[in-house]
């Protein structure tokens, strides 16, 4: 496909599980991003990749919130020892090297029993 | 550090009026700014873009948005709403000053357009 995807759409969990988020990019884009949103909220800026440069991590909101990006394409969010108020939608968004456009996932909500 | 705000959290507005949706921002050096659309049980979509040059920016569905430095603003606006117009639309900042690509979304405003 063209567009964004990220897997899964929905995850339920107990709290104190660790999670894994995916999100594919659109093919080419050097920039990633990940963000949450909380019921109601707007969009809360967790991290972005660009190319090969040392990601921004500067709105993680702990350290049990980490990502990865794998040869400069597929990105993981990882979420360990989940709590309730990590429920949200995290949404992935890619954007090209000469684009500032963002495109968006579908989003992948996650609910913490 | 790059803020964002929307000072309504929904606006009202009947079919065929103008509309408008206010946003304010603040950053250290220029900013790129932004604003995206989120349809009911829809993906966020781009809507237009400030980067440089004129202050008047014109985007998808007939949306446009000016560029106002004075006053740290990008309000965007609609000459006449329809009523697929609802929908919960965002606008973002990057600043252009710290040379990264981290970008700072508001809260959002709920657009609700009355037939």
């Amino acid at each position: 496909g063209a567009g964004v995807s990220q897997s899964p759409s929905n995850k339920v969990t107990e709290k104190g599980k660790d999670v894994e988020l995916r999100c594919d990019p659109i093919s080419g884009h050097t920039a990633l991003y990940w963000y949450r949103q909380s019921l109601g909220q707007g969009l809360e800026f967790l991290i972005y990749f660009q190319g090969n440069s040392a990601p921004d991590k500067s709105g993680l909101p702990s350290d049990r919130f980490s990502a990865e990006r794998t040869g400069g394409s597929v990105s993981t969010l990882t979420i360990q020892r989940t709590q309730q108020e990590d429920s949200a939608v995290y949404l992935c968004a890619s954007s090209g090297m000469r684009t500032d456009t963002q495109y968006f996932g579908p989003g992948t909500r996650l609910t913490v029993l | 550090a790059q803020s964002v705000a929307q000072p309504e959290d929904q606006v009202n507005v009947a079919e065929g009026n103008p509309l408008t949706v206010k946003c304010t921002y603040s950053v250290s050096g220029n900013p790129y700014l932004f604003w995206y659309v989120q349809y009911p049980n829809r993906g966020l979509q781009f809507l237009l873009k400030y980067i440089t040059g004129d202050n008047l920016v014109k985007g998808s569905y007939g949306f446009e948005a000016e560029f106002n430095k004075s006053q740290t603003s990008f309000h965007l606006k609609k000459p006449s709403a329809l009523v697929s117009d609802s929908a919960l639309y965002f606008c973002a900042v990057r600043d252009q000053g710290t040379g990264g690509f981290k970008t700072i979304f508001g809260a959002g405003t709920r657009l609700f357009v009355k037939a």
